[in-house]
């Protein structure tokens, strides 16, 4: 029963550089989310998905990109990597209440 | 604007009792969530209100005051294995979207 899962992580990227960082869900979930969270700070919302091919900005989406092909797959693109987006990054699902999380991806950009 | 309040950090002793508070200030309301993220880990959904009043799960249970915009956590005969921040989480719209609070930090002593 693998739920949410993320990859890579740990990832250490160099400023101007991209990368992506996956997502995937098993339980058929529509809502699909992508969170940063900084020390001591709460959860930020960058871009959610309520379904395949549907995706929309939220709270703080600037430097970020992405897509949903299919139900499962919700990845997360950083185009040009900023010292800014040095964080530890969450994606979730969710299916009305209870949302489900991945284990994080902590990012360092230098 | 948004606005969600819990205390940064609290401090609680093993065996006894402890209350976190939440209160929130949002343009609509659609239920609130409770957390638990201990360090280094994903958060793990702990409770769902939607309708006032109290919400037991075991050592565990939350209410809500959407009149006050108000909840609590309480934790009950407290364990080492409670230390964790607690996240307060509110959807405010139907579209699924979860405003955060910046959690608190709950420290057990023996």
């Amino acid at each position: 029963n693998a739920g949410v899962t993320q990859t890579p992580k740990f990832r250490i990227l160099k400023i101007g550089q991209s990368m992506t960082l996956q997502c995937t869900q098993d339980m058929n979930h529509n809502y699909m989310y992508w969170y940063r969270q900084d020390p001591g700070m709460g959860l930020k919302l960058i871009y959610y998905s309520v379904g395949a091919g549907i995706t929309d900005k939220g709270e703080v989406p600037n430097g970020y990109n992405v897509s949903r092909s299919t139900t499962e797959d919700f990845p997360l693109r950083l185009e040009l990597a900023a010292p800014s987006q040095t964080s530890v990054y969450f994606c979730a699902s969710s299916e009305g209440t209870e949302a489900f999380f991945g284990q994080g991806t902590r990012l360092t950009v230098v | 604007g948004q606005n969600i309040d819990q205390p940064t950090e609290m401090t609680a002793t093993e065996g006894a009792i402890v209350q976190i508070n939440c209160t929130y200030q949002t343009s609509g309301f659609n239920g609130l969530f409770w957390y638990q993220q201990h360090a280094g880990e994903a958060p793990t959904f702990l409770s769902y209100n939607v309708l006032d009043g109290l919400e037991e799960k075991g050592r565990f249970s939350s209410f809500l005051s959407r009149s006050k915009g108000y909840s609590y956590l309480l934790l009950k005969e407290l364990q080492m294995k409670d230390s964790a921040s607690y996240l307060c989480a509110v959807r405010a719209g139907s579209n699924y979207q979860l405003i955060w609070g910046a959690g608190t930090k709950l420290i057990i002593k023996p």
